[in-house]
Formats: C-alpha cells, structure tokens, sequence
C-alpha cells in the first residue's frame, strides 16, 4: 500500500531532551517535507527537501532539523525542544513540487513538550 | 500579503443535507486552488484541485467552484453523510517561489443523525 509512515504517533517528552520524529514514503517521490499544525494558524512548512541531500528552510524552521539522506526518509529532529514546540506534526511527500503535485500525508504525531 | 481565508470556522448540519463552505484568497500570481479533507487524527486527503481555468470539478458528492476573477472557492457537499465529518482546509498556490502554498485555517465539519 502506498503510504506514508510516522513514528511515533505519540509523544511526550521534557524540555531539553533530544529526540527524532521519523518519516518514511514508499512512492519514490521526490519532495519531501514537515508541518506542523496548531489550532487557528492551520498547516504551516517547517521544512522540505526536493530531493536526497537537498534540504531548505520553510516558514517556521526555528529549533528544528532535518535530513534527507535517502529518497525514502526524511526525519523531523528537535535537538533541544521546548513547550513551543507542542504540536501536531505531519510528513508529507510528493512526485515533484507540491504546486502542481498532490501532497501525500502521513498520519501525524501528536508531540507534547513539558 | 499573500492569505487564505476560510469561512465558517465551523459548521454543524443534520445527515442528509447540504452544505457550502467558502475559501477567499488574495494569493497572487495563483497557480491553482487544492480543497483537502482530514478526519480527526488523519492527515489531509486531496479531494479536488483546480487550476486558473476551471470553473467547476466534481468529486462524488463533493462540488467545488473556483471564480478567478473574485478570488474565492467554494466546496459543496451535497447529502451529507456522517462521515463527512472532518476538517476542509484550501491551499493555494502561487506560480512563484519556494515557499509557494499558503494553507487556510480551515472548516470543522460535524454531520449529526
């Protein structure tokens, strides 16, 4: 089944303490990347990749990290999360730019920062 | 400044019946206007895109209508179903730039029996 995957679904987590959201697409797009959705400001681009070793900044990338070393992969890291940083976070990929591809989206995980 | 609004916040209907929910935009130079779907604790489905265009496109008993001269979009759904229930956000996007989708805060969609 096409898919995109997260992991995890759910976490809670401290301040300060490192962790990695991972996302995996088995469609062989191209264009990756990461929101996050909070409630009244809708989805916004965290970051995204137009392909492998090809990374750049979207709209809020502050605190976050990122790498695309496979085609497939394209995990979400906070080295150091704060309560900000509480969200629902979704991966997202595409054939080619999402202007004229659809966007592919993964089930979300929902992120507490205490 | 490039927005998308969306109206109502929210919305409650009875099974059965239909519903319009509005998109504005003052994105430009656009490009084309997605409408997703996304259930509670899902992510975002494509329902329909429409570019510069097309006036109308169908997608089984969702109907969405783009008016490029107005910058809005409407999504009709016609007999409603209790599934229906979900979010509707309406993403724009501009010919120009990396960052180029500018997402509305969407519609909350509740379908009572």
């Amino acid at each position: 089944e096409a898919q995109v995957t997260q992991n995890p679904r759910y976490l809670i987590t401290v301040t300060g303490k490192k962790l990695t959201v991972t996302c995996s697409q088995n469609m062989n797009h191209e264009y990756m990347s990461w929101y996050r959705q909070d409630p009244g400001l809708g989805l916004r681009q965290i970051y995204y990749s137009m392909n492998v070793e090809v990374t750049d900044k979207g709209d809020v990338p502050e605190g976050y990290k990122v790498s695309r070393k496979e085609k497939r992969n394209f995990p979400l890291i906070l080295e150091s999360p704060s309560p900000n940083q509480t969200s629902l976070y979704f991966c997202a990929s595409s054939p080619g730019h999402p202007t004229y591809n659809e966007q592919f989206f993964g089930p979300g995980t929902r992120l507490t920062v205490l | 400044k490039n927005q998308v609004e969306q109206s109502p916040q929210s919305l409650i209907i009875l099974e059965g019946k239909n519903c319009t929910l509005q998109c504005n935009y003052t994105v430009s130079p656009f490009s084309n206007l997605r409408w997703y779907k996304q259930d509670t604790g899902r992510g975002p489905v494509s329902l329909t895109i429409m570019t510069f265009s097309e006036n109308t496109k169908s997608n089984g008993r969702y109907t969405a209508t783009l008016d490029a001269d107005t910058k809005q979009s409407s999504l009709h759904i016609t007999a409603s179903q209790l599934s229906d229930s979900a979010s509707y956000i309406c993403v724009v996007s501009v010919q120009t730039g990396a960052n180029n989708l500018f997402f509305g805060t969407g519609t909350r969609l509740t379908v009572i029996p």
